[in-house]
Formats: structure tokens, sequence, C-alpha cells
């Protein structure tokens, strides 16, 4: 099956300081994958849609700045938060659709800003 | 945009007993996606509906899109405590040129034993 590696699974950092979250597909290629956004007991938020060799299409109220995405490969995205807040702090999933498997969700990186 | 509502947000579920979880839509859906997430896991999918009237099943689970196309629901026979879990439903969109998947609000079930 299609298989989405995420890392890291847990991070702590400090306020200020930037996060760099990777998402691999790991036996498929995939021009474009997803990056979400979930707070406790809540819905998969859309932040932004990741596309190979372009910029990202970021949703209505998520800052461009703040969270950068880079698309460097058919099986590599990355989710930079940059001079993160406490308010930052949320559970972050990467997705990216498989032919046969349709979407396919890494495991989650949950952030933590001190 | 696209939103799909979807109820009830809670159930609270003897095991054994049956669970039912409907998402619902204001306009015509080309298709719906049903997912599981576990506590403190990501995201699985379950399946994907696309017809008309369609249903489709995986063991205790069946999977329902309206005639309308306007609502899908998820049924589970006879919970076990391993159905425990938050299920979403989610509409692909086409936006831009790509697809989004735009998620309900997910309804968790707790099965007690």
């Amino acid at each position: 099956g299609a298989v989405v590696s995420q890392h890291p699974s847990r991070v702590i950092c400090k306020s200020g300081t930037s996060v760099k979250i990777e998402c691999r597909s790991l036996d498929f290629q995939a021009t474009t994958m997803f990056w979400y956004r979930q707070f406790p007991k809540q819905s998969l938020m859309l932040m932004a849609t990741s596309n190979e060799g372009s910029k990202a299409t970021y949703e209505q109220g998520v800052e461009k700045d703040k969270f950068l995405i880079n698309h460097a490969s058919l099986t590599l995205s990355t989710l930079t938060v940059t001079s993160a807040h406490p308010e930052d702090s949320s559970f972050y999933i990467c997705s990216a659709r498989e032919t046969n498997y349709g979407y396919t969700f890494g495991s989650g990186t949950r952030l933590t800003v001190v | 945009g696209q939103q799909v509502m979807q109820i009830p947000q809670y159930q609270h579920v003897q095991e054994g007993e049956d669970f039912t979880t409907y998402c619902n839509s204001s306009t015509t859906l080309s298709n719906i996606q049903w997912y599981k997430q576990r506590p403190g896991g990501h995201p699985v999918f379950l399946i994907q509906l696309v017809k008309s009237g369609e249903v489709k099943k995986q063991k205790r689970l069946t999977f329902q899109f309206g005639e309308a196309k306007k609502n899908s629901s998820l049924h589970i026979t006879a919970t076990q405590t391993t159905d425990v879990g938050t299920y979403f439903c989610a509409v692909i969109m086409n936006s831009g040129g790509y697809q989004k998947v735009t998620f309900g609000i997910g309804t968790k079930l707790q099965v007690i034993p």
C-alpha cells in the first residue's frame, strides 16, 4: 500500500525558533501533497496544498510567511513553522494521494511551543 | 466553499450495539470519502463513494451515498471496542487545477465494554 512518512512525530521548541516538518511518500510519487492542522477534538483543517516544483497554494487565513512549504521533489514536501509561538502548538499532518489507495496520511507531528 | 455537516459529534454505545454517522451537504457532491482516526493517531482512508445510491460494505461497516448525492452515512453493526475512534467524512474538490480534501467535523465513537 501507499505509505507516507512524516518526521518528526513530536517536537518541543522554544518560542521564536523555527521548526521543519518533513513529509515523504515512500513507495509512490506525489506531485501534490497537503498539509493539515488539527486542534484537540477538532477536525482537520487544510492549511495549504504543496505542489512539486511550484509555489504552494495556501488556504484563506493561513500566513504564507509563517508556514513555509517546499516541495522540492516528487517524494518530499516540508513545512517550516517560522518564529513559532505557543498558539502554533498543534498537530500537523500531511497527506498525499496515491492512485489506488486514496489519500494517505502521515503519522502527524505534535508541535509544542514553550 | 464546499462544506459538509456531520452528525452526531459524539456517540457512546454499548458494545454490540449499532452505530451510524451521517454527512450532509447543501450541494450535490461528486464523491465522498470516509476516514477513521484512532485516538492519538492519524486518519486512515476507509472508502470512497462516487455513484448515486452507492452502497459498499467492509465487514461490519456499511457505507451509503444518497440518491441525490447530497448525503452519506457510515453504519457499524455490532460495535466492538476496536471501533473506537473518530470517523470523518471528506469531500474531494477541484480547486485551481488541483484536488483537495475538505473534512467534516467528525463523529467521535466511544464503545462501552
